[in-house]
């Protein structure tokens, strides 16, 4: 079975301007999860999708959005985009959900100047 | 927030020893699960080990869970210079759709 896609792999923005990141779950997996990582913040939860619903939402703010497609397939966008937001954004797939093992697309890493 | 703490931050040590690797969280659970991310790259799952289990052994991998102590370890047994990476514990708990990190342990694997 292919991995979780993610793309693009890099990405350089400046200030202000907004992104869309994609992620390809592995072939079956119905649940999509995002998580932000930084050096400072670590790994953290932005949010999850299950058949096109966001079932949860981590603590940032509302320029972090998402979506997931009918074929399981998800985006998110950063609206207005600050220095803070540089980070390495992953992308992990499950069947059903996160208390199952999930697998781990390479991620987006996004540099803002 | 991080429900995990690792410890150490970092280990170092020459091919063929043993790592060891541990990892404390907060609140009550339903899995640990430990995960390998090479310099910056995605995350490698490893083994999953579930509340009611104590230990698990996946090839060169032994990790313990503790839920007395709301603690668990990560065991690398003749370990190898491609083992060198940063290790995550993650965890889930009640009905929470997510999982939550440690800080990680950067282990060094010398030649």
């Amino acid at each position: 079975k292919a991995g979780v896609t993610q793309t693009p792999r890099y990405l350089i923005k400046t200030r202000g301007q907004q992104v869309t990141l994609s992620c390809s779950p592995i072939s079956g997996h119905r649940s999509v999860s995002w998580y932000q990582q930084t050096p400072g913040q670590g790994l953290q939860f932005l949010f999850e999708y299950f058949s096109e619903t966001q079932r949860n939402k981590g603590n940032f703010p509302g320029r972090f959005s998402g979506r997931q497609f009918s074929n399981s397939r998800s985006e998110m966008n950063v609206s207005t985009l600050e220095l803070g937001d540089s980070a390495l954004y992953l992308c992990a797939s499950s069947r059903q959900t996160a208390q199952e093992t999930q697998y781990f697309g390479p991620g987006t890493r996004l540099l803002v100047l | 927030s991080q429900q995990g703490e690792e410890d150490p931050q970092a280990l170092s040590i020459q091919e063929g020893e043993n790592a060891t690797m541990n990892c404390s969280y907060k609140t009550s659970i339903n899995n640990l699960q430990w995960y390998r991310q090479n310099s910056g790259r995605g995350l490698v799952h490893l083994i999953l080990i579930r509340s009611n289990e104590r230990e698990k052994h996946s090839g060169r991998l032994r990790v313990t869970l503790d839920t007395s102590k709301k603690s668990s370890s990560l065991l690398i047994t003749a370990s190898r210079a491609a083992d060198t990476a940063s290790y995550f514990c993650a965890t889930d708990r009640g009905s929470a759709r997510q999982l939550t990190f440690g800080s990680g342990t950067q282990l060094t694997v010398l030649p």
